[in-house]
């Protein structure tokens, strides 16, 4: 069953500061990996999307990485910002042939000033 | 920011009302989705289209159904809304785009049946 896990479930950090979040998968076969950030309350919105080829993709303060033969993916975000607070989703598509997207359950994270 | 919209935002209903929850784009995006999502939980695929008169289930069994009329319409029907149908309803498009293909989310529908 393809699964993505993501760690920590939640996270405080203080503004300014940087952190990593990171996602696991066993998703067969693999097409490509996504970020989302979701706000409370709205629809999730692109951050980055890497297929196998792809090792790193920045976004702004956001820099999303892949090591497809471990299957993980870590997101950093770099000088947080109070607006940095959000949940953010890993999502991972099955390049099966017919649609496919599994979603891990995200980390929320807060930035305090 | 994405131009796709969900209407109503919120909406609180007794058990046994059909409702249709509206979602429109103007981005002319052929393939749409709708999601299903409990708070502080994972996303999971209800329904989803590959353009016009084209509906398929996703992963995840839903007693709602939906349709593809028009390109910017994919609105999604739930003939007899149960408690159990609470949950937020997160409507998606994007065109294809090989594996960079990127879908964007509309506000999403708060559901409450009581």
């Amino acid at each position: 069953k393809n699964q993505v896990e993501q760690s920590p479930q939640s996270l405080i950090i203080l503004e300014g500061k940087n952190c990593t979040l990171q996602c696991n998968y066993t998703v067969s076969p693999f097409s490509n990996l996504r970020w989302y950030k979701q706000d409370t309350g709205r629809g999730p919105v692109s951050l980055t999307i890497m297929t196998f080829s792809e090792n790193t993709k920045s976004n702004g303060r956001y820099t999303a990485t892949l090591d497809a033969d471990t299957k993980q993916s870590s997101l950093h975000i770099t000088a947080s910002q109070l607006s940095d607070s959000a949940s953010y989703i890993c999502v991972v598509e099955s390049g099966a042939g017919s649609y496919q997207l599994t979603f891990g359950k995200g980390t929320k994270l807060s930035v305090i000033p | 920011e994405a131009d796709i919209y969900q209407t109503p935002r919120y909406l609180v209903i007794g058990t046994g009302k059909k409702i249709t929850l509206e979602c429109s784009q103007t981005m002319g995006h052929d393939k749409m989705y709708w999601y299903q999502q409990d708070p502080g939980m994972e996303l999971h695929l209800i329904h989803y289209s590959y353009g016009v008169n084209s509906t398929e289930k996703g992963d995840l069994s839903s007693e709602s159904t939906v349709s593809r009329i028009r390109t910017e319409h994919f609105p999604l029907t739930l003939e007899s809304a149960r408690p159990s149908h609470t949950s937020q309803y997160l409507c998606a498009s994007s065109e294809y785009g090989g594996s960079q293909e990127t879908q964007y989310f509309g506000p999403g529908t708060r559901l409450l049946v009581l």
